[in-house]
């Protein structure tokens, strides 16, 4: 079946630092999956952040972005200069021709000031 | 703009009581989801349906009943309540399959002591 996998559990990182989040995925599907990136905020639901649906692509949406490798199979969420303001939990995520997303585990991240 | 209501948004139950979660979108969308989420495991889903009275078994059912009474209203049910069930219940909507984005609620949070 299809999997995602997030390494990272938490992260900290200084306000103002860089950001890397990683992510690899796996799939049976013949077709190249979909791929997102979801962001929970505390006591809000998961939100879509970005999607991108084509190999080779990159994703943005506020100031963090996403390529679509599909020769390493990863992911990777980057962001160049992280706010307190986007501590919260980060999900990889995986979309194919089923009724089904799947999701990663999430990386916590939390940003000192 | 999309939105998936859940209730109650807390709740705390005895072992072996019976519990429903409740859920209604207004986005028109086809597909309904309940998952949880446990530090460690990440979004895991429990049911789903692709319309009213269809049911769909996902991939931790044990323990769980669900009903699509409506194309808004998906419902969960524990019938007897385990303290393994003590987490946090997200329900979901999106209007297609695996490819499309998926709207969450806010989250259940549910402690079986």
């Amino acid at each position: 079946g299809d999997s995602v996998t997030q390494t990272e559990g938490q992260v900290t990182v200084s306000e103002s630092k860089s950001l890397i989040i990683n992510c690899t995925y796996s799939t049976t599907s013949i077709a190249y999956p979909n791929l997102f990136w979801y962001v929970r905020y505390p006591g809000e639901g998961l939100q879509l952040l970005l999607k991108v649906i084509t190999a080779g692509q990159k994703g943005s949406s506020r100031g963090f972005e996403a390529t679509y490798n599909k020769e390493t199979t990863s992911f990777h969420l980057q962001k160049a200069s992280v706010q307190e303001s986007d501590s919260a939990v980060y999900y990889c995520a995986l979309g194919a021709n089923t009724d089904k997303v799947v999701f990663g585990t999430g990386t916590r991240l939390q940003v000192s000031p | 703009e999309a939105a998936v209501t859940q209730s109650p948004r807390n709740k705390v139950t005895v072992t072996g009581g019976n519990v429903t979660l409740s859920c209604r979108q207004t986005n028109s969308h086809n597909y309904m989801y309940w998952y949880r989420q446990d530090t460690g495991h990440g979004l895991r889903l429990i049911h789903y349906s692709y319309g009213a009275g269809n049911l769909q078994i996902g991939d931790v059912p044990d323990g769980y009943k669900a009903t699509r009474t409506t194309q808004e209203d998906f419902f969960l049910l524990l019938e007897l309540a385990s303290p393994s069930q003590t987490s946090l219940y997200f329900c979901a909507s999106s209007d297609g399959a695996g490819y499309t984005e998926v709207f969450f609620g806010k989250g259940t949070r549910l402690t079986v002591v």
